[in-house]
This record gives C-alpha cells, structure tokens and sequence, in this order.
C-alpha cells in the first residue's frame, strides 16, 4: 500500500532538547518537504529536498536541519534553537516538480513541555 | 516572490446555498495553482488543479490571469464539505529546477443545516 509516514503521531520535546521527526514514503518520488502548519499561518516551508543528498532551506529554516541519505526517507530534527517548536509538521512527497500535487503524510504533533 | 492569499478565515454557508472560497496570488511568471482540501482528522489531499480543468465533488475552480485569482465554486453545498480548503501556488525553484508550493492562510468552510 503506497503512501507516506510520518512518526511518531505525537511527540513531547523538554526545553533544550534536539528532537527528530521521521519521514519514509514508498511512492518512489524524489522530491520531498517539511511544512509547518500552524492556526491562522497555513503553511509554511521548513526544507526540501529534490534529489538524494541534496536538499534546500525553505522559508522558515532556521533551528531546524534535515538529511535524505535515501530516497525514501527525509528526516527533520527540531533543535533547541527553534524558539517555537511547538506546531504541527507535515512532511509531503511528490514526483519532480509540484505540478502533479504532493501526497502529504498524517503529519507530527511537537509540543514542547 | 510567491504570494497566496485567502482573505477569510471562516465561511460559513446553509446546505445548498453557493459557495465561493477566494483565492489571490502574486507571482511574476506563468503559475501553476492548486486547491488543497484537509477534512477533520483526514490529511491534506489535492482536491483540483488548474492545468486539469476539473470539476471534483462538484467544485470548480477557474484561473483568471488578470484579476490573478482561483476562487474555488461550488453551486451547492454539501454537508459533507466542511473542512479546511488551502490554495497553493507551484512556482520554480530558482536552483536546479523543479518547483514548491506555495501555501495561502486556508479557509475553514462550514455547511450548516
């Protein structure tokens, strides 16, 4: 069954702790992205990634970091240098380009306690 | 710079009234535009594009170069099409070609009985 995860669900982050958000999908696309999503903002793009090994700062990058070693796989690490982590992550994949649509993951709930 | 705004947070329409979810962009070259759709407790999935000239669930959604909008129609509304509607914008990556979406505010869309 084709499709996107993300985990965990929900995550629970101490002050000043590095956090790693996981995301795997098995559709063969290339291109991935980390969006935060937060009330009244939409989303807003963390990092991207096109092909393997190489990835780009979306608008909102910084406190954050990210690798894609594989294909299937773009992990996002929440630092303690965000100072507001608390939101909701939303990882998404598509073939090259956007013009066909991204498939989104169910998405990371980070709350910082 | 890529720009999408949703000028209202909250529509709320009867069954089977019109419904209208505006959409404006800013962006210097030939767009590409989107209707994300995200029901409670689903995930964020491609409703329509403008390149496919498609009606889905019955909503349609025409790219007007000059008023550089995408409002999002639909002749009667449903129940069943409460949920988050997001415009997006594909704009090219400056590097190495591909594209990213772009995301507007969002607008919540209640049908009330």
């Amino acid at each position: 069954d084709g499709g996107i995860t993300q985990s965990p669900k929900y995550l629970f982050r101490k002050e000043g702790q590095n956090v790693t958000l996981s995301c795997e999908q098995n559709l063969n696309h290339d291109a991935m992205y980390w969006y935060r999503q937060d009330p009244g903002q939409g989303l807003r793009l963390i990092y991207y990634s096109q092909i393997v090994n190489d990835f780009q700062k979306g608008d909102i990058a910084e406190g954050y970091s990210v690798s894609r070693e594989k294909k299937e796989s773009f992990p996002l690490t929440v630092t303690s240098a965000q100072k507001n982590p608390t939101a909701f992550y939303l990882c998404a994949s598509s073939v090259t380009g956007a013009r066909y649509g991204y498939t989104f993951g169910s998405g990371t709930r980070l709350t910082v306690v | 710079a890529q720009r999408v705004t949703q000028p209202e947070k909250l529509l709320s329409v009867f069954k089977g009234a019109p419904v209208e979810l505006k959409c404006n962009y800013s962006y210097s070259g030939s767009p590409e535009l989107f209707w994300y759709v995200q029901y409670s407790r689903q995930r964020l999935q491609l409703l329509l594009r403008h390149i496919s000239r498609e009606s889905i669930k019955g909503f349609t959604a025409d790219l007007n170069k000059g008023e550089t909008s995408f409002h999002l129609k639909k002749p009667f509304a449903q129940e069943e099409d409460s949920a988050m509607y997001y415009c997006a914008l594909s704009g090219r990556i400056l590097t190495g070609g591909g594209n990213k979406l772009t995301f507007g505010t969002g607008t919540q869309l209640k049908v009330e009985l």
